[in-house]
């Protein structure tokens, strides 16, 4: 079975702290995405990575970084926390396409709620 | 118009009933199409691909209609276990980079006793 982790299920955060949400998987998945959940906006993707050390931007990425410097592992920063960064994060993983038919399919952690203060 | 869109519900059924989902997209080239389930405070989970000539699992029946760009799931015999949330999920892309899933809002079943 595939498992995606994330570092913290719950975590608590000052407005301009820096924040760092991190996600193994251990599946040998060359994709992995990290993505923002709030009500009423469903999942929207802030960064994805496609293998070590690539990075692209989804469709939120102001405010956010990241670094994928194992295959495994890929670290969500925010440099300098806001409240309207408050969110549920999900961190997904998958194998890449190759050629029509691969399965895309994405595998997410469980999730770190995160509130800044 | 929207990339994915879903009619966000609720929808509150009987245990039993058959309920159907629709979901629309809006790019043409879109490759290839899922149902995610999530339940309350959980993470999204497969529950299905959606192929051309539809495809079924057990209470579960999946339809793709490329002209129409849509999608639905339809639900027999629902289940207390059913209620969740069901996101429609799109991929515009077969190779290459492009490995971006783009999601539906959802839409929330409750299936009552």
């Amino acid at each position: 079975d595939v498992k995606v982790t994330q570092s913290s299920r719950y975590l608590v955060k000052r407005t301009g702290e820096k924040v760092f949400l991190e996600c193994v998987q251990d599946m040998d998945h060359e994709n992995m995405f990290w993505y923002r959940q709030d009500p009423g906006l469903g999942l929207r993707l802030i960064y994805f990575s496609y293998d070590v050390k690539m990075k692209e931007k989804g469709d939120i990425p102001e405010g956010y970084s990241v670094s994928r410097e194992k295959k495994e592992r890929f670290s969500l920063i925010l440099e300098s926390a806001s409240t309207n960064q408050t969110s549920m994060y999900l961190c997904a993983s998958s194998l890449p396409v190759r050629v029509a038919g691969d399965q895309d399919t994405q595998y997410f952690g469980p999730g770190t709620r995160l509130t800044v203060l | 118009r929207k990339e994915v869109e879903q009619d966000p519900g609720p929808f509150n059924v009987p245990e039993g009933a058959t309920v159907a989902f629709n979901c629309t997209y809006s790019n043409s080239a879109s490759q290839s199409f899922f149902w995610y389930r999530q339940d309350c405070r959980k993470e999204p989970k497969l529950l299905m691909s959606v192929y051309s000539s539809g495809n079924e699992d057990g209470r579960f029946t999946a339809q793709l209609n490329r002209a129409s760009q849509y999608i639905s799931l339809l639900i027999r015999d629902s289940k207390l276990s059913d209620s969740a949330t069901y996101l429609c999920v799109v991929n515009i892309g077969s190779g290459g980079s492009n490995y971006k899933l783009t999601f539906g809002k959802g839409t929330l079943l409750t299936v009552n006793p």
